[in-house]
């Protein structure tokens, strides 16, 4: 299986402000993703990081709030931009490994 | 687009007491339908991926079933251990993507 971090763990940040989170691997993988928990709700797709090319949108994210960068094939983060309270959720950073998707223990984020 | 439903929402065992998790979904072209188990504050942790009706895979009191329009997760005599949601997502044709459910969240009392 692949191990995978993120940090930070948690953040309270004010509205209008950014928070730049780090997710990484330990194997080299091609496929690593970003999703968006809200609280008491299930995993919603946010973004698809491809290493050395723009990253792939859901429908409903877009890139000026949401920027993804993925450096190299262990490495990505993801940036929360102009945060309102509403960008309240866990982001999680998921990468595909010999078939399966393992995710990394999630960043908690209060915007106040 | 790819849709995943479970139920229930919420389960409430007593301690052996074995039940069943459903996951109905529709798909175009499945290329696997995977289960994962998220404690509270932790991100989802894999249990098994399946890929064809008729499948089923074994993990100790978990056994997780596929057919071409659902997939069950049975739990054989829980432990409080156990509590825990429970996600099933599935992966179509068109990419890498996964499309969740929205979970069953499992309560296991002594």
């Amino acid at each position: 299986s692949a191990v995978i971090s993120q940090k930070p763990s948690r953040d309270i940040c004010q509205r209008g402000t950014s928070l730049t989170i780090q997710c990484q691997v330990d194997s080299q993988v091609t496929m690593m993703f970003w999703y968006r928990q809200q609280p008491g709700q299930s995993l919603t797709l946010i973004a698809t990081a491809n290493q050395g090319s723009e990253a792939t949108y859901e429908s409903g994210f877009v890139i000026d709030k949401f920027p993804i960068s993925r450096p190299n094939l262990t490495f990505s983060t993801l940036t929360v931009s102009n945060m309102s309270p509403e960008d309240s959720s866990i982001y999680l950073c998921s990468a595909g490994y010999q078939e399966t998707q393992y995710f990394g223990p999630g960043t908690r984020l209060l915007v106040l | 687009e790819d849709q995943v439903t479970q139920s229930p929402e919420a389960l409430r065992l007593q301690e052996g007491e074995s039940s069943s998790l459903n996951c109905s979904y529709t798909v175009s072209g499945l290329r696997g339908l995977f289960w994962y188990r998220q404690d509270p504050g932790k991100g989802p942790e894999f249990l098994f991926t399946l890929y064809s009706a008729g499948e089923e895979k074994e993990k100790e009191r978990l056994k997780a079933t596929l057919t071409k329009k659902e997939s069950f997760l049975h739990i054989t005599a829980p432990k409080p251990e156990d509590s825990a949601t429970y996600l099933c997502a599935v992966q179509g044709a068109a990419g890498n993507k996964l499309t969740f459910g929205g979970g069953t969240r499992v309560l296991v009392k002594p």
